[in-house]
């Protein structure tokens, strides 16, 4: 059974730094792309960052480029996402996804990241 | 970026009936070498993550009851429930996959009237 189970949200302060990490298990976590997705309160979903297979290709949202950092550690199946100079926007709940053509096949639950 | 467009934001349907929600991306989403439209459909439900029901616009993710069907093509998309059923209560969202950035639609609402 695929799972994705984040972790390492919480509330921090505008300018602060947080890191999420997201545990995959049930599928070959290093042959797949991997994104995360967030989601403000009460608001739809945004795209925000992809990493390749061997992670040496990554992208990302214009509204986070420069401030987050998206990684893999394929040795311990763990999808990370280091975001820095936060600001309030940012408050939403972040979603690690597996990749498929393009879609999202498999969603972890969320972390949630406050910034206030 | 391609903007994806939903409507209705919302929609009231009774038991049994048909919910029709459609989707309109700024430009063209063909794969060209597959011959398919990148257009995928999500049910999100209140306090979960987005389930994956359909993608390449009508192809079906293994377990989603028949009674959800996508359509369309260009830009113009349509995700049909028949025989709706009170479980299918949730925000429905479009996603085009077929560029960076992914880009989703800003959400239906269906209740159940």
């Amino acid at each position: 059974e695929v799972q994705l189970v984040e972790s390492g949200g919480g509330l921090v302060q505008p300018g602060g730094s947080l890191r999420l990490s997201c545990a995959a298990s049930g599928f070959t976590f290093s042959t797949y792309w991997m994104h995360w997705v967030r989601q403000s309160p009460g608001e739809g979903l945004v795209w925000v960052s992809r990493v390749s297979p061997d992670g040496s290709d990554t992208t990302y949202a214009d509204s986070v480029k420069g401030r987050f950092t998206i990684s893999r550690d394929n040795t311990e199946n763990t999808l990370y996402l280091q975001m820095n100079s936060l600001i309030a926007e940012d408050t939403a709940v972040y979603f690690c996804t597996r990749d498929m053509w393009g879609t999202s096949d498999y969603w972890g639950q969320g972390a949630l990241v406050s910034v206030s | 970026d391609i903007v994806m467009t939903q409507s209705p934001d919302s929609l009231a349907v009774s038991l049994g009936e048909r919910a029709t929600i459609t989707c309109k991306s700024s430009q063209a989403i063909l794969h060209n070498s597959k011959n398919k439209n990148c257009l995928a459909w999500y049910q999100q439900k209140p306090g979960q993550p987005p389930k994956l029901l359909i993608s390449w616009a009508s192809t079906r993710e293994s377990g989603v009851p028949d009674r959800f069907s996508g359509s369309g093509s260009g830009t113009d998309f349509t995700l049909t429930i028949n025989s709706l059923q009170a479980e299918d209560m949730a925000v429905y969202y479009c996603q085009q996959h077929y560029t960076i950035p992914l880009t989703f639609g800003q959400g239906t609402r269906l209740e159940i009237e």
